[in-house]
């Protein structure tokens, strides 16, 4: 079976500008977790779609959004960017049937906000 | 609300050593706890997880963590380490909302030669 896959793995924008990320879960795998990680915040959760609905939402401002598409496919989107973003955004599936599901990981896309 | 504490940031231990990281966290109820293991410009994967009965779990690659209620801890712990073992490693607790799990803060793990 094939990994989550994330892309770009790297991308460099200015400030003010946006970016979309793209993960492809596991084959089966009904949700997916985006995940924001910075060296001094750690890992900070920014939302989770399951059967195309935000089922949760992390604490971000409106200019990070979501949505997942019927074959679940997601994408995460960054609006006005701010120099604060400069992250490793993680995405990660699971099967999201249950309350006890393993996280599955991408390697991540790298944004260098300028 | 749910969280996360692990108290180490960076751990050096030399290779052959045994290994203890630690990990506390708050939760109201059974919580269901997770190790995961970064390698440099890696994702991140599961190490072992602990969802109920036996309070000693083991994992991949040699490792192994003990839930302990009366202490909120969930330490991780492998009786030999290997240089290849060197990587983040992050404890969680999956929150009350479905599929939402908390990370730590991770602790930095080097081996000495």
């Amino acid at each position: 079976k094939a990994g989550v896959t994330q892309t770009p793995r790297y991308l460099i924008k200015t400030r003010g500008q946006q970016v979309t990320l793209s993960c492809s879960p596991i084959s089966g795998h009904r949700s997916v977790s985006w995940y924001q990680q910075t060296p001094g915040q750690g890992l900070q959760f920014l939302f989770e779609y399951f059967s195309e609905t935000q089922r949760n939402k992390g604490n971000f401002p409106g200019r990070f959004s979501g949505r997942q598409f019927s074959n679940s496919r997601s994408e995460m989107n960054v609006s006005t960017l701010e120099l604060g973003d400069s992250a490793l955004y993680l995405c990660a599936s699971s099967e999201g049937t249950s309350n006890t599901g393993e996280l599955f990981f991408g390697e991540g896309s790298r944004l260098t906000v300028l | 609300a749910q969280s996360v504490t692990q108290p180490d940031i960076h751990i050096t231990v030399s290779e052959g050593a045994s290994l203890e990281l630690r990990c506390n966290y708050s939760y109201g109820a059974t919580p269901y706890l997770f190790w995961y293991v970064q390698s440099p410009g890696q994702g991140l994967q599961l190490l072992l997880k602990y969802f109920s009965g036996d309070t000693l779990v083991q994992g991949i690659k040699g490792f192994e963590a003990e839930f302990k209620r009366s202490q909120s801890s969930f330490n991780l712990r492998k009786p030999s380490v290997h240089w290849s073992d060197a990587a983040e490693y992050f404890c969680a607790v999956e929150s009350t909302s479905a599929s939402k799990i908390i990370f730590g803060s991770g602790t930095r793990l080097s081996i000495r030669p």
